[in-house]
């Protein structure tokens, strides 16, 4: 299958900081991802989608101010945290789909923790 | 918006014995069902999908079933292996790259060696 790469697969930093993590499609241009927050053992909540050259679609509840989301290339989305602080800390996934057979797939994910 | 309903939470089975997992959607403009397995600390990875032109769909192990009408479908693993423990995640969605996936709230299957 296609490849998402994801980096870093683990951050941890001090409260108050920035932390940015990349998305990449390997094999495919992205016109769109998605970006997922994940708390232990829940389902996967849909923070916000990406789409390339244009602003991000956020979800209802989601501070777009607090989660920067950039896509400024076919193969790259990063999401950033700004300001971070201890609730922040989560499991932080995207995805991207194919545009031949629209199937989705996932980056390993980032376990951010803030301390 | 769609609403998707998984069961069951959580299974453990036998090695060696099957598995089944059953989802349920509202939007009847869905069309595209993948079903994903995701190991702890990683992100999910996709096992199998089905379409809406399709009742079943087949590979080794794995098989997923559509029931349109009913807006049903499930994931059946047999011959189940210690390392198919994991959770899975059904998810329903339309075949415009644009648009979100909708998942369930996934199953923590565990396989008894």
């Amino acid at each position: 299958g296609a490849v998402v790469s994801q980096h870093p697969s683990w951050v941890i930093c001090k409260s108050g900081t920035s932390v940015k993590i990349e998305c990449r499609s390997l094999d495919f241009q992205a016109t769109t991802m998605f970006w997922y927050r994940q708390f232990p053992k829940q389902s996967l909540m849909l923070m916000a989608t990406s789409n390339e050259g244009s602003k991000a679609t956020y979800e209802q509840g989601v501070e777009k101010d607090k989660f920067l989301i950039n896509h400024a290339s076919l193969t790259l989305s990063t999401l950033t945290v700004t300001s971070a602080h201890p609730e922040d800390s989560s499991f932080y996934i995207c995805s991207a789909r194919t545009p031949m057979n629209t199937e989705a797939f996932f980056g390993q994910g980032t376990r951010l923790t803030v301390v | 918006g769609e609403n998707v309903e998984q069961h069951p939470s959580t299974l453990s089975v036998q090695e060696g014995d099957s598995a089944v997992i059953k989802c349920t959607y509202s939007d009847s403009a869905s069309n595209y069902f993948p079903w994903y397995k995701q190991e702890l600390g990683k992100g999910p990875q996709l096992i199998i999908d089905i379409r809406s032109n399709v009742g079943e769909k087949k590979d080794q192990r794995i098989a997923v079933t559509l029931n349109k009408t009913a807006k049903h479908f499930s994931l059946h693993i047999t011959e189940t292996q210690p390392e198919d423990s994991a959770v899975y995640f059904c998810a329903a969605s339309t075949s415009n790259t644009g648009n979100q996936f909708y998942f369930g709230t996934g199953t923590s299957l565990t396989v008894i060696p």
